[in-house]
């Protein structure tokens, strides 16, 4: 099956730092979607991206569906972006929804 | 409330009896999903529904089992619960179609269920 692969598994930022997690995946896919888990387990989206570039706020995410990637820019880091990143990608044969590890991240104060 | 609530927030059961969570949106969205979040695997699909009377399994669907009388709720069953069936089950919808129309996928708080 597809493989979905986050890196890195594991962030640590001083705030105000910059990061970009990456999104890998194997196999071709309707699209892709940026989640951010709180640290109280909440889920929220940030990004619908199959393809192209998006921005809101201090976030923004690229997807190059032709090279199997996607990239998620975090920009001034504050304490509350702490939490885990999921990218999550619908299988184009077949439409099911398969989410990478995720990329836990954790801004010091 | 307006948006997607799971209930109850936390169960705990025993092996082999039935365990019903339920999922309810007040959006009206055509599609709902089930997920369970386990540590080193993340999030997975049990199943999904594109509508009332629609259903589909997803990357895990064994050991469960799902409805969609009516569009708001989508009630996933465990028929006889096992210990491998822990896990922080979550709820999520989406607007309107798969693929190309899909729209984000908003989530519920979760479930937190413990089989002993």
């Amino acid at each position: 099956g597809i493989q979905v692969e986050q890196s890195p598994p594991d962030l640590i930022l001083q705030e105000g730092a910059n990061s970009t997690l990456r999104c890998n995946f194997s196999d071709s896919v309707n699209n892709l979607q940026w989640f951010h888990q709180n640290p109280w387990g909440q889920l929220i989206n940030l990004f619908y991206i199959p393809s192209g570039t998006k921005q809101n706020g201090r976030l923004s995410a690229t997807t190059v569906a032709t090279e199997r990637y996607s990239l998620l820019y975090i920009s001034s880091s504050q304490t509350t972006d702490s939490g885990v990143y999921f990218c999550a990608v619908e299988r184009r044969r077949d439409d099911k929804i398969i989410f990478g590890k995720g990329t836990r991240l954790h801004i010091l104060p | 409330d307006a948006g997607i609530t799971q209930s109850p927030r936390y169960k705990i059961t025993e092996t082999g009896r039935q365990v019903t969570l339920m999922c309810h949106q007040t959006w009206s969205h055509s599609y709902m999903f089930w997920y369970r979040q386990d540590l080193g695997h993340g999030l997975r699909l049990i199943y999904y529904s594109a509508a009332a009377d629609i259903t589909d399994k997803g990357e895990v669907p064994d050991g469960y089992v799902v409805s969609r009388s009516k569009t708001e709720n989508f009630p996933l069953t465990l028929e006889s619960a096992t210990r491998s069936q822990t896990s922080v089950y979550f709820c999520a919808s989406s607007e309107s179609g798969r693929g190309a129309n899909q729209e984000t996928q908003y989530f519920g708080p979760g479930t937190r269920l413990l089989v002993l």
